[in-house]
């Protein structure tokens, strides 16, 4: 079936630093993947939509310039949070399109990002 | 107006019984609808896809579509105590083929 993997699964940073998640698809090309953050008790809110090789579209209410998404292949995409704040403290989770099917979505196993 | 509706919750049912689990959706162009499982600190896991209006079982899973009223629901039959989760509704946005959009999700917990 098809694979997400997505790391790493944890990260504590402090605050004023970035960090850098990756998303990648191990067994089929991703055309598109996403970006959710997810606080507790509330369900996944979409952050940003990238494709290879292009600019990533984001959601209403989300910074692009905190939340960079580069998407360098059809296998890889990833979210670097700058300067972050405890308030970004979320877990993170990417899923990935394979090119086919109508809303077929595989998922990472999400990053818990602690910022102190 | 949120485009994709679902009963917070939480849904307590015991052990055996069914749980009935529904989501109601505001795009009528939507073509595509999914029910992801989330364990608690866990990603969403999918079990159930519909593309066309009435029932597809798989397993002790049944969901149930009526585009006309647009709703869907899920039905878990012999519930187990492994159910206990968050349920989400997810359903294709209608003019794109690839993103969805998540319901708020119904938090299932099957008593022993």
């Amino acid at each position: 079936g098809a694979v997400v993997s997505q790391h790493p699964s944890w990260v504590i940073c402090k605050s004023g630093t970035s960090v850098k998640i990756e998303c990648r698809s191990l067994d089929f090309q991703a055309t598109t993947m996403f970006w959710y953050r997810q606080f507790p008790k509330q369900s996944l809110m979409l952050m940003a939509t990238s494709n290879e090789g292009s600019k990533a579209t984001y959601e209403q209410g989300v910074e692009k310039d905190k939340f960079l998404i580069n998407h360098a292949s059809l296998t890889l995409s990833t979210l670097t949070v700058t300067s972050a704040h405890p308030e970004d403290s979320s877990f993170y989770i990417c899923s990935a399109y394979p090119g086919q099917g109508i809303g077929i979505q595989y998922f990472g196993a999400g990053t818990r990002l602690s910022v102190l | 107006q949120k485009e994709v509706e679902q009963n917070s919750g939480p849904l307590s049912v015991p052990e055996g019984a069914i749980a009935s689990l529904n989501c109601t959706y505001s795009d009528r162009g939507s073509q595509s609808f999914f029910w992801y499982r989330q364990y608690s600190g866990k990603s969403p896991e999918l079990i159930m896809s519909i593309y066309s209006n009435g029932d597809k079982e798989d397993g002790r899973f049944t969901a149930q579509l009526n585009k006309a009223s647009q709703y869907v629901s899920l039905l878990i039959r012999d519930s187990q105590p492994s159910d206990s989760a968050t349920y989400l509704c997810a359903v294709n946005g209608g003019t794109s083929y690839d993103k969805v959009i998540f319901g708020p999700g119904t938090s299932l917990s099957v008593i022993p």
